[in-house]
């Protein structure tokens, strides 16, 4: 069964801390992942896509990584933000449809 | 560029009444459209698939003759909710990419739809 799961299902630190987001999924064929910011009542906003051969990925203080081979991925924020709070959603696209398999998503919360 | 719009951003309907909502691409053709919808605290659920002047395909379990969606033109897709009751409230949101398969789906910026 095609499905990605992603924890903690929640996370609160401090501003300018680190964190560290986790997506595991079973999706296969596997064509990318994407990880999306989505702020509350809004729409979901792509961070960064990885595909097969790609491990890491950087986005300003967002760095994403891959391991094809696990099934694994994660989310890296740095020197966290206030404006980083946010649901983030790891997306899994399945080769050669259109299916896209969403996790459930982090709710972050950054405090001062 | 990639913009896609919502309108509205919020509604109240009452229960027994159809409430439309509009994605629209801003800058694009979108040759595809998808409507999800999003209840708290879960992720995003797939309802349908709108190809631009075709019917739209519907995911298990979405009723479509309740879920009403057409894809009239390459910037626009409406989903019109028909008898709308209170459980159906939630966060509809669409996306639309140029093409299927491999393409990009930029998120629109969602409906909140309370049906009281």
């Amino acid at each position: 069964k095609n499905q990605v799961e992603q924890s903690p299902q929640s996370l609160i630190i401090l501003e300018g801390k680190n964190c560290t987001l986790q997506c595991n999924y079973t999706v296969s064929p596997f064509s990318n992942l994407r990880w999306y910011k989505q702020d509350t009542g809004r729409g979901p906003v792509s961070l960064t896509i990885m595909t097969f051969s790609e491990n890491t990925k950087s986005n300003g203080r967002y760095t994403a990584t891959l391991d094809a081979d696990t099934k694994q991925s994660s989310l890296h924020i740095t020197a966290s933000q206030l404006s980083d709070s946010a649901s983030y959603i790891c997306v899994v696209r399945q080769t050669g449809a259109n299916n896209l398999f969403f996790g459930t998503g982090t709710r972050l919360t950054v405090i001062p | 560029g990639a913009v896609v719009s919502q309108h509205p951003s919020r509604v109240i309907c009452k229960s027994g009444t159809s409430v439309k909502i509009e994605c629209r691409s801003l800058d694009f053709q979108a040759t595809t459209m998808f409507w999800y919808r999003q209840f708290p605290k879960q992720s995003l659920m797939l309802m349908a698939t709108s190809n631009e002047g075709s019917k739209a395909t519907y995911e298990q379990g979405v009723e479509k003759d309740k879920f009403l969606i057409n894809h009239a033109s390459l910037t626009l897709s409406t989903l019109t909710v028909t008898s709308a009751h209170p459980e159906d409230s939630s966060f509809y949101i669409c996306s639309a990419s140029v093409g299927g398969g491999a393409y990009e789906q930029y998120f629109g910026p969602g409906t909140r739809l309370t049906v009281t």
